[in-house]
């Protein structure tokens, strides 16, 4: 099995800040890494595919990047409403899918 | 704009087999795509369970394999989860959600999730 391993698993941040999360592969996975985000008592929400593909309708302050096995999320400006949990997902070895343990984001 | 619901018992004994079923509106599940379902144990991450084509063909997370039974009835849009031999560990809240297809295995959208409890 891939393990993806992200961190910080939380971060406190204030609004306008730049936030990073980063996500590691347990071995190569090219580029096949999506971000989603998941609000307090909802569903996930794909927000990136294939490490830097922005989903339709995703605010462009949302961005991905990196290959291989190290992988970076980013929100340039942190707003109010981006306080959520965010999830790596790799599927390099399908059948094998794997979730990242999360990233709780707080505002400060 | 497609929309996926679960239903089924928010309740199961233990031993005892877990059957859910995800409805889709608003896009026909045997045009294209797969179909999967994720679920999130009580306050921890997210965990892959399996994915099924409309043609009927599935892959399944090694680790839950044994246990799962995913089926697809195209006459009524709908694609159900078994999971046999339930323990408390399989408490959880179960999603179901479209996968965009083999070569691009992202999921959306998603269900709302719906909260299966094992106790007897």
């Amino acid at each position: 099995d891939i393990q993806m391993t992200q961190s910080p698993s939380s971060l406190s941040a204030s609004v306008g800040d730049r936030v990073t999360i980063t996500c590691q592969a347990s071995q190569d996975i090219n580029n096949y890494l999506n971000w989603y985000q998941q609000k307090p008592g909802k569903a996930p929400k794909l927000l990136i595919y294939d490490a830097s593909n922005l989903e339709r309708g995703v605010p462009s302050r949302f961005s991905g990047s990196g290959s291989g096995t190290d992988f970076t999320f980013t929100i340039s400006s942190l707003q109010p409403e981006d306080i959520a949990t965010y999830y790596c997902q790799q599927y390099d070895k399908v059948p094998s899918l794997t979730f990242g343990g999360g990233t709780k984001v707080e505002i400060k | 704009q497609v929309q996926l619901q679960e239903s089924g018992p928010g309740l199961v004994k233990p031993s005892e087999t877990l059957s859910l079923t995800c409805t889709v509106s608003g896009y026909s599940i045997s045009s294209r795509y797969y179909w999967g379902w994720i679920r999130q144990r009580p306050g921890k991450g997210l965990e892959w369970i399996g994915t099924i084509y409309h043609s009927g063909s599935t892959y399944c997370n090694p680790s839950l394999k044994s246990r799962v039974t995913i089926s697809v009835d195209t006459s009524k849009n709908q694609f159900s989860l078994n999971l046999s031999s339930v323990t408390a560990a399989d408490t959880a809240v179960y999603y179901c959600a479209r996968v965009m297809g083999w070569y691009s295995n992202w999921f959306d959208p998603w269900g709302q999730g719906t909260l299966v409890t094992v106790s007897s």
